[in-house]
C-alpha cells in the first residue's frame, strides 16, 4: 500500500531564510508525486509535481523540489521565503484509480 | 471559468439528516473523486469515478453514496449524518490522457453536523 510520511507537524522560519520540508513516501513502481499548499480557509493550490525526467522539478511561487529515490524522498525547498508562504503544506503520492495518498500536512509559521 | 466547482460551500445540519453536496467541473476530464478533510486537516480518498467505475475506499461508511450524472458531475449524498461526519469535502478530477495523474481540486464544502 502506498503512504507519505511528512515527520515535521510543524517548522517556524524567519521571513527570509531558505525552507526545506521533507517527505517521505511508499510506493510500489514509479511514484508519481505532489506537493500542495492549503492557506486557511482555503482549498488545495498545487505547488509542482514529478512523474518522470529530471528529479529537480521547480514549481510556482518560487518553490522546487527534488526526487531522491534511493532515498524514497521529494523534499520541498524555497530559497528564502515570505510571510505570505505560511499555510499548510501536503505532500502526496499516486493517482489514477485509486486516488492520491496525502501526508500529514507540515504547518509552516512565518516569523517577521 | 471556474475548474472544479462545489455546491454549497458551507452545509449546517442536525444529525439523523440527508444531505447532498455538488460537484461540477468544465474541464472535460474523466475521472473524478471526494475526499475528506478532517479536523486535524488530514485528507484521505473517499471515492474516485471514472467511466460508471466506482471505486470506494473501504473505510468510507456505507451512508455516504457517490453519483454521477454525466462525466462532469459527481455528487456526493450522505443518509443519516452523524457528528463525526463533519469535515471538509474535497471534490477533485483528472484526465488518465495527461498521464501525470495531476487533479485539480474544488474549494471544498464544510460540513457542520450538530
Amino acid at each position: 500500500a502506498q503512504s507519505v510520511t511528512q515527520p515535521d507537524i510543524h517548522i517556524t522560519v524567519s521571513e527570509g531564510a531558505s525552507l526545506e520540508l521533507r517527505c517521505n513516501y511508499s510506493y510500489g513502481a514509479t511514484p508519481y508525486l505532489f506537493w500542495y499548499v492549503q492557506s486557511p480557509g482555503q482549498g488545495l493550490q498545487l505547488l509542482l509535481k514529478y512523474f518522470s525526467g529530471d528529479t529537480l522539478v521547480q514549481g510556482i511561487k518560487g518553490f522546487e523540489a527534488e526526487f531522491k529515490r534511493s532515498q524514497s524522498s521529494f523534499n520541498l525547498r524555497k530559497p528564502s521565503v515570505h510571510w505570505s508562504d505560511a499555510a499548510e503544506y501536503f505532500c502526496a503520492v499516486g493517482g489514477g484509480a485509486d486516488g492520491l495518498t496525502f501526508g500529514k500536512g507540515t504547518h509552516l509559521i512565518i516569523q517577521p | 471559468d471556474t475548474a472544479v466547482s462545489q455546491t454549497p460551500k458551507y452545509l449546517v445540519t442536525q444529525m439523523g439528516n440527508d444531505k447532498s453536496i455538488k460537484c461540477e467541473q468544465n474541464l472535460g476530464h474523466d475521472t473524478m473523486y471526494w475526499y475528506k478533510q478532517d479536523s486535524k486537516k488530514f485528507l484521505k480518498i473517499m471515492f474516485s469515478y471514472n467511466n460508471k467505475e466506482l471505486i470506494i475506499n473501504e473505510t468510507v461508511p456505507n451512508r455516504f453514496s457517490p453519483k454521477s450524472p454525466d462525466k462532469a458531475h459527481l455528487n456526493l449524498h450522505i443518509n443519516s449524518l452523524e457528528l463525526g461526519d463533519s469535515a471538509v469535502y474535497f471534490c477533485a478530477s483528472t484526465t488518465r490522457l495527461a498521464g501525470d495523474n495531476e487533479q485539480f481540486f474544488g474549494p471544498g464544502t464544510r460540513l457542520t453536523v450538530l
